[in-house]
C-alpha cells in the first residue's frame, strides 16, 4: 500500500530536548516536505526536498532541521524546541516538482513541547 | 499577503442543506494549480481535488462540485444537499508553477463545516 508514515504520532516533550519526527515513502517519491498546522493559519511549509541531499526552506523554518540521507526518509529535526513549536506536523511527498502531482500526506505528529 | 484566503472560518448548516465554501487566491504566475483538501476530525488529509490554470472548467463529482474562476481569483467548492459526515476542516491550497516558488504549496486558513442531523 502506497503510503507516507510518521512517527511518533503523539509526544509530549519539555523546552530544549532534542527530538526528530520521522518520516518516511515507500512510493520512491522524490518530493517531500514538512508542514505545522496551527489554529487559524492552516498549514505553513518548513522545508521541502527535491532529491537525496537536496533540501529548502519553506516558509517557517527558524528552529527546524531536515536531512535527506536516503530517498525514502524526510526526519524533522528540532535541536532545542519550544513551546511555540507545539502544533500538528504532516510530512508529504510527491513524485515530482509543482502542482502537477499530486501530495500525499502522512497521518501526522501531535507535539506539545511544555 | 495570503496566498491563499478562506475568508469563513467556520460555517454551520442542518442536513440536507447546499453550503458554499469560498476560496480566494492570489499569484503572479500563469500556470498553477489549485487544491482542495478535507482534514475531517480524526485529522488526516484527503485529497479532493486538483485544477490546474489553464483549465476553468467547473467540476462535478457526486455531491461535490468546483467552480473555477479565473476573471475573480476564486475557486469555491460547493456540497450539494449535505451529510453529517462532511463536517470537516476543509483547505484550500495553491501551487505555483514558474519561478522560485514552484516547489511551494501555499493553503488556506481553512474552513470549519458543522453539519447538523
Amino acid at each position: 500500500e502506497a503510503q507516507v508514515t510518521q512517527n511518533p504520532r503523539y509526544l509530549i516533550t519539555v523546552t530544549g530536548k532534542k527530538l526528530t519526527v520521522t518520516c518516511s515513502q515507500n512510493m520512491n517519491h522524490e518530493y517531500m516536505s514538512w508542514y505545522r498546522q496551527d489554529p487559524g493559519l492552516g498549514l505553513r511549509q518548513i522545508y521541502y526536498s527535491m532529491n537525496v541531499e537536496v533540501t529548502d526552506k519553506g516558509d517557517v523554518p527558524e528552529g527546524y532541521k531536515v536531512s535527506r540521507k536516503e530517498k525514502r526518509n524526510f526526519p524533522l529535526i528540532l535541536e532545542s524546541p519550544s513551546p511555540n513549536q507545539t502544533s500538528l506536523y504532516f510530512c508529504a511527498s510527491r513524485q515530482g516538482r509543482g502542482g502537477s502531482y499530486e501530495q500525499y500526506f502522512g497521518p501526522g505528529t501531535r507535539l506539545t513541547v511544555t | 499577503a495570503q496566498k491563499v484566503t478562506q475568508a469563513q472560518t467556520e460555517i454551520s448548516v442542518v442536513e440536507k442543506e447546499d453550503v458554499t465554501l469560498d476560496c480566494v487566491y492570489e499569484t503572479r504566475d500563469t500556470t498553477y494549480y489549485l487544491f482542495w483538501y478535507k482534514q475531517p476530525p480524526s485529522g488526516e488529509l484527503v485529497f479532493l481535488i486538483r485544477r490546474n490554470s489553464f483549465d476553468e472548467q467547473n467540476e462535478i463529482s457526486g455531491r461535490y462540485s468546483w467552480n473555477f474562476q479565473k476573471s475573480t481569483s476564486s475557486f469555491n467548492f460547493t456540497i450539494t444537499a449535505s451529510q453529517v459526515v462532511d463536517s470537516a476542516v476543509y483547505f484550500c491550497a495553491l501551487s505555483e508553477a514558474g519561478g522560485y516558488n514552484f516547489n511551494k504549496f501555499y493553503f488556506g486558513s481553512g474552513t470549519k463545516l458543522n453539519v447538523k442531523p
